[in-house]
């Protein structure tokens, strides 16, 4: 099966400039989320869907960061305005099962990654 | 909310030798344990998981074993090779939070030949 699909694959924008990613989930997956990886550190979640809606969004800076779901497939994560420090990978991995409380959960399939430098 | 501390960060062993990394997590809620590899330039892959309920987990040459009581689990590799070369991550998922992962700092495993 195709992998989960991101791109573009790296991005260098002045601070202050807008930035948008890309990702195309694993066919299926019902939940699809966004993680921060900064150099040296483990991935950091920024928001999470299920199908087309948001799961949990609680460490998302919306004062500059935004993300939606069309019709609960590909995402895109924005940016606006980009600071120095938002420099990092970020992760968008995708998982079959949603959350339904049960307790299931499963591992993710992440994409390559998009690498921000902000400068 | 979880908190995943992982050691060693950095890990060298010569081809051939065993090589272990430990967790601990804070959250006694958590009941899905997955291991990551992630290669430069690459996102992290899944390599193994273990669930609450089991206490030891073995693939090959990748182990992972859980102490729910102690909170902490680890992922043994034996017979290590060049290619094991990585950063490795753990992560801790709450029964109930709909597949939120909690990620540790990674380890970065040198398998010098």
């Amino acid at each position: 099966e195709a992998g989960v699909a991101q791109s573009p694959r790296y991005k260098i924008i002045e601070k202050r400039q807008s930035v948008a990613f890309w990702c195309n989930p694993i066919s299926g997956h019902a939940t699809l989320y966004w993680y921060q990886q900064i150099l040296g550190q483990g991935p950091k979640l920024l928001i999470q869907f299920q199908n087309n809606g948001v799961v949990d969004d609680s460490q998302l800076p919306k004062d500059r960061f935004s993300a939606e779901r069309l019709k609960g497939v590909d995402s895109t994560l924005k940016i606006q305005p980009a600071k120095l420090e938002d420099s990092a990978v970020y992760l968008c991995a995708s998982s079959p099962v949603p959350g339904t409380g049960d307790g299931l959960n499963y591992g993710y399939t992440f994409g390559s990654g998009t690498r921000l430098t902000v400068v | 909310g979880e908190n995943v501390e992982q050691h060693p960060s950095t890990l060298s062993v010569q081809e051939g030798d065993s090589a272990v990394i430990k967790c601990t997590y804070s959250d006694s809620a958590s009941n899905y344990f997955p291991w990551y590899k992630q290669e430069l330039g690459k996102g992290p892959q899944l390599i193994i998981d273990i669930r609450s309920n089991v206490g030891e987990k073995k693939d090959q040459r990748i182990a992972v074993t859980l102490n729910k009581t102690a909170k902490h689990f680890s992922l043994h590799i034996t017979e290590t090779q060049p290619e094991d070369s990585a950063v490795y991550f753990c992560a801790a998922n709450r029964a109930t939070n709909a597949g939120k992962s909690t990620f540790g700092d990674g380890t970065t495993l040198t398998v010098k030949p």
